[in-house]
């Protein structure tokens, strides 16, 4: 199997407040991780690539410093989003690449953040 | 220009018939093909990869590659009202496998009425 879970599912904050999300692979060891957001009726767009024991790649655009990437084990990573303004409500989705020979992602559940 | 691109649809179909789903990319040197289906306010989930020109079959699902076009499309036999929801088109553009980053198409939005 490839299960990969996250955690919260949903998540409420207030302006100014950090957030973490979870992202695990339950049945398999990730070497690599990925997250996504997607706003409301639009594609995935790739935050960063984080790689274990490794600083995260950050995509184009995506500030580092806001939000802050682990990935601390093989099954684990996790996404802070820090000072969550508004404009930072969306689906954010994680996924995971089995070990070396397949480039296959296996995603999370995704997790819904609203920032009031 | 974007590097996958897809109609947004909405693609109708009855029950029954065939849903045919095109993609096309712009990387000419893209190695690995992805088809995920996404319901409404869920994740995406895997349904088929391919990696080499030609047809490849799973189930009531078929995936078609031409590279030498740079398309790649999705059949759906048989489709149900299930398989209603938005399908993504995936492409591993860099050929270094360290990087694996996938670029998607803005989905296409399959409708099947019963």
């Amino acid at each position: 199997g490839a299960v990969v879970s996250q955690h919260p599912s949903w998540v409420i904050c207030k302006s100014g407040t950090s957030v973490k999300i979870e992202c695990r692979s339950l049945d398999f060891q990730a070497t690599t991780m990925f997250w996504y957001r997607q706003f409301p009726k639009q594609s995935l767009m790739l935050m960063a690539t984080s790689n274990e024991g490794s600083k995260a790649t950050y995509e184009q655009g995506v500030e580092k410093d806001k939000f802050l990437i682990n990935h601390a084990s093989l099954t684990l990573s996790t996404l802070t989003v820090t000072s969550a303004h508004p404009e930072d409500s969306s689906f954010y989705i994680c996924s995971a690449r089995k070990q070396r020979g397949s480039d296959t992602q296996y995603f999370g559940p995704g997790t819904r953040l609203t920032v009031l | 220009q974007k590097e996958v691109e897809q109609n947004s649809g909405p693609l109708s179909v009855p029950e029954g018939a065939i849903a045919s789903l095109n993609c096309t990319y712009s990387d000419r040197g893209s190695q690995s093909f992805f088809w995920y289906r996404q319901y409404s306010g869920k994740s995406p989930e895997l349904i088929m990869s391919i990696y080499s020109n030609g047809d490849k079959e799973d189930g009531r699902f078929t995936a078609q590659l031409n590279k030498a076009s740079q398309y790649v499309s999705l059949l759906i036999r048989d489709s149900q009202p299930s398989d209603s929801a938005t399908y993504l088109c995936a492409v591993n553009t860099d050929q270094s496998y360290n990087f694996n980053k996938f670029y998607f198409g803005s989905g296409t939005k399959l409708n099947v009425k019963p």
